[in-house]
């Protein structure tokens, strides 16, 4: 079975620093991954995927990813915090299959904190 | 661009009651995911549908059912409600064809809160 693990539940930045959220994936094949934001009592907005077409992937409000197999690790980052990005942020896998069978499976959630 | 729509966004019910979920899924597509969200928890699969047929099942209780409409819209159906199944529900929809990347598309939730 495929499975994200998120290091670290709550993460607290500065605003103006480094954002770093940590994934790291388990999946005997290429799965794809994704990381999904969600502010307080709003529904699931994707930020961005990896499908394998490259390894460095950029996706909304300036977050970007970078594939890792080797460290079989899909870190989130982004250069510079701004206070609304303060959010749940959720790692997810699914199998590369067809036929209706891509359920994203998530990881247990990093809870952004930005700080003045 | 259309989305997935579900409805209602909130219920209240009491225990013991009946609840219907609907989700509206993106035209075209053909897959139908069913998320629980608790309090504080990361979204739990409950079960999909893939052209109108169960295609995977989650850990969705004995008692609630679900099941896809000809015209692709789902209903997630829970019984005998209690207290701990408080939570946000979403419906997320896929097109399994073509340029399929595995993404899901949710809809905003329903909040159901049992009382």
């Amino acid at each position: 079975a495929q499975s994200v693990t998120q290091l670290g539940s709550h993460v607290s930045v500065s605003e103006g620093a480094l954002v770093l959220l940590r994934c790291n994936y388990s999946s005997s094949v290429p799965p794809y991954l994704f990381w999904y934001v969600q502010y307080p009592n709003q529904g699931l907005q994707l930020l961005l995927k990896y499908t394998s077409a490259a390894t460095l992937v950029k996706g909304i409000n300036g977050f970007e990813a970078e594939f890792k197999k080797s460290e079989t690790s899909f870190h989130l980052t982004k250069p510079s915090a701004h206070m609304s990005d303060a959010a749940e942020y959720f790692c997810a896998v699914s199998p590369r299959l067809t036929g209706g069978g891509n359920k994203l499976t998530f990881g247990t959630g990093t809870q952004l904190k930005v700080e003045l | 661009a259309a989305g997935v729509i579900q409805s209602p966004r909130h219920l209240i019910k009491e225990k013991r009651e009946t609840a219907t979920l609907k989700c509206y899924p993106i035209p075209r597509h053909d897959t139908v995911y069913w998320y629980q969200q608790g309090p504080g928890q990361d979204p739990q699969f409950l079960i999909s549908f893939y052209e109108k047929m169960q295609s995977d099942k989650g850990s969705i209780p004995d008692r609630f059912s679900a099941q896809q409409f000809s015209d692709y819209h789902s209903e997630l159906n829970m019984s005998s409600l209690e207290l701990g199944d408080s939570a946000l529900y979403f419906c997320a929809s896929s097109y399994s064809g073509g340029e399929n990347t595995g993404e899901l598309f949710f809809g905003e939730g329903s909040r159901l809160t049992v009382l």
